[in-house]
């Protein structure tokens, strides 16, 4: 099992570009999730999934649109990327808690810059 | 006021030590509680889930008070490997937060 891949793994975006980050889990986990990481921030919830085609927001969603048209793919757009979004993008995968188990497994991350 | 807070440190320890890391949380219908490890540059990964009875794994002991709302790991015997960032996340319904994390540096 490959677990959460993320891809790209890097990226360099200028001022008002788009871009579309994919993550792939092959668990058949029910709940899906994208992070972003700042440094003195910790992990801030962008948006999340709790089954196929369903998606809700987390605690910083502006900026951000999300899909989830299968249940083992969760896509992160930015339409028009800024600065604000340089960070480093995590997706993360669960069953649905309180089953067990129901830790988060993430992806190794996607690097973004926005100049 | 956040969700999950820690202290930040870092704490620098020599081989061998004891050390202990706190958390707090501010939502008391919390219903899971956990400790990760990040290391520098790599994603998060589970190191331990916290049960209300407490739990240990090897070196690692886990500790919950629901009525403090307090969440504390403890490592003993310290190896320079132990050296990482440590999440603490606390599950409130779909959703998981996660403190800033506690570095830690193991020092030969």
């Amino acid at each position: 099992n490959a677990g959460v891949t993320q891809t790209p793994k890097f990226r360099v975006l200028k001022t008002g570009q788009s871009m579309t980050l994919l993550c792939a889990q092959d668990m058949n986990h029910e709940y899906m999730y994208w992070y972003r990481q700042d440094p003195g921030m910790g992990l801030r919830l962008i948006h999340y999934s709790v089954g196929e085609g369903t998606t809700a927001k987390g605690e910083v969603p502006d900026g951000y649109n999300v899909s989830r048209l299968k249940k083992q793919n969760f896509l992160l757009g930015l339409e028009s990327a800024a600065p604000s979004q340089t960070s480093v993008y995590f997706c993360a995968s669960s069953l649905r808690p309180p089953r067990f188990p129901y830790e988060q497994y993430f992806g190794p991350g996607t690097r973004l810059t926005v100049t | 006021r956040k969700e999950v807070e820690q202290d930040p440190g870092p704490f620098n320890v020599p081989e061998g030590a004891t050390v202990a890391f706190n958390c707090t949380y501010s939502n008391s219908a919390s219903q899971s509680f956990f400790w990760y490890r990040q290391d520098c540059r790599k994603e998060p990964k589970l190191l331990m889930s916290v049960y209300s009875s407490g739990n240990e794994d090897g070196r690692f002991t886990a500790q919950l008070n629901r009525a403090s709302q307090y969440i504390s790991l403890l490592i003993r015997d310290s190896k320079l490997s132990d050296s990482a960032t440590y999440l603490c996340v606390v599950n409130t319904g779909n959703q998981f937060y996660f403190g800033t994390g506690t570095s830690l540096t193991v020092i030969p």
